[in-house]
Parts: C-alpha cells; structure tokens; sequence
C-alpha cells in the first residue's frame, strides 16, 4: 500500500518558538494533502486541505498565521506552528490522497507536540 | 454538510468472539464512499474497509465485514474471530465522490478492548 511518511514523531520545544511538521508521500503523488489535529480520546479534526502548488484552505477557526502550510511538491507538505504555545500541545496527522486510488486516505504515523 | 455518527464510545469484546461495531451517517448524496479505520496505540491510522455506496454487496476483508444499509444510511463493521491485536480506536468515515478533493468526515470514534 501507499506510504505516507511524517516527521518528526515527537517534538519538544519551549514556548515562543515554531516547529515545522513535514508530510511526505514517498511512492506516489500527492496532490491534495490534509492535515489534521487529535485531542487524547478524541476523533480527528481537519485543520486544512493543502492542494501542490496553491494555498492551504483552513477550516473555520483554524489560525492561518498559526498553522502555516507549505505544498511546494507532489510529495512534499509541511506544517509549521508559529510561536507554539502551551496550548498548541496536540498530536498532528498529515493524510495524503493518491490520485490513482482517489477514494483512498493515507495517513502519516503523527507527530505529538509539547510545548513547554 | 455530511455528519457521521458512532453511539458507542467505548465496547468490549472476548478474544475470538464476534463484535459489531455502529456507525450511520447523514447526507443527501447519492454517492459517496464509506471507510471504516483503525488507530491502534501506535496511533498510526490504518485502513480496515470500504464501501462504495452505488454497491449494493457488502465488502468484506478477510475477519472483517460491513453491514451497509444505504436506505437507513448505517454502516457497521463486523469483526469476527476477535484477536488481541484488534484493540484500538474505530472510527467510521465518509467521503463524498463527487468532489475529488474534498476532506473525509469522520465519526467520534469506538475504542474496542480484547479480553483474553
């Protein structure tokens, strides 16, 4: 199956600071790249829709400014968190849609955020 | 907007019994697909099954079934054989088939424990 490759799996980082979150498709093109954020205990919740070569759609609520994503390749989706704070702490899930297999979703491993 | 629905927050099931996991959803598309995905502790997103809804068979993945009622818009994942390895998160998910790059909606999730 597909591979979706993110990283990194655990960051750490002290308050004020900004933490990029890359998403990789390695073995097809992506051209639609979602990312999304998961309290403990809880469903995911899509932050963005990240499309190659075009600005990131947020969802309502969801701080642009904050959350800055950058789609420069088929492969390639990242995601920064601008000056993190404590609140920002949350576990993040990049997904990527195969264009041959549409109806399909995969997932990154995730990366948990702590700021301290 | 589509919504996707699980009553069952958390279920138990002994090791190679059979449990039924629910889900129905809301939408007045007439086509659209139906996922139903595992986050285990790794919290890695893994596909289990889907359904196309202009299909009228239920999908089947070797232990795993759906029970896809279109008319009652119910889709349930059957789980026969339970393994301990079948403990994780649930949740159902729908995604409509007529924008290629619209977001898949998921459900709240069912957390499923394996007894030995």
């Amino acid at each position: 199956g597909a591979v979706v490759s993110q990283h990194p799996s655990r960051v750490i980082c002290k308050s004020g600071t900004s933490v990029k979150i890359e998403c990789r498709s390695l073995d097809f093109q992506a051209t639609t790249m979602f990312w999304y954020r998961q309290f403990p205990k809880q469903s995911l919740m899509l932050m963005a829709t990240s499309n190659e070569g075009s600005k990131a759609t947020y969802e309502q609520g969801v701080e642009k400014d904050k959350f800055l994503i950058n789609h420069a390749s088929l492969t390639l989706s990242t995601l920064t968190v601008t000056s993190a704070h404590p609140e920002d702490s949350s576990f993040y899930i990049c997904s990527a849609r195969d264009l041959l297999r549409g109806e399909k979703l995969f997932f990154g491993s995730g990366t948990q955020l702590s700021v301290l | 907007a589509q919504t996707v629905t699980q009553s069952q927050p958390e279920m138990s099931v002994q090791e190679a019994e059979t449990v039924t996991l629910s889900c129905t959803y809301d939408t007045s598309e007439s086509d659209y697909y139906l996922f139903w995905y595992k986050q285990p502790p790794s919290r890695q997103m893994i596909l289990v099954i889907r359904q196309e809804a202009y299909k009228q068979q239920n999908a089947t993945e070797n232990r795993f079934s759906v029970n896809f009622q279109k008319a009652a818009k119910s889709f349930s994942l059957k789980i026969s054989d339970s393994q301990l390895g079948d403990a994780a998160m649930y949740f159902c998910a729908y995604r409509s088939a007529d924008n290629y790059g619209q977001n898949f909606v998921f459900g709240p999730g069912t957390r499923l424990s394996v007894l030995p």
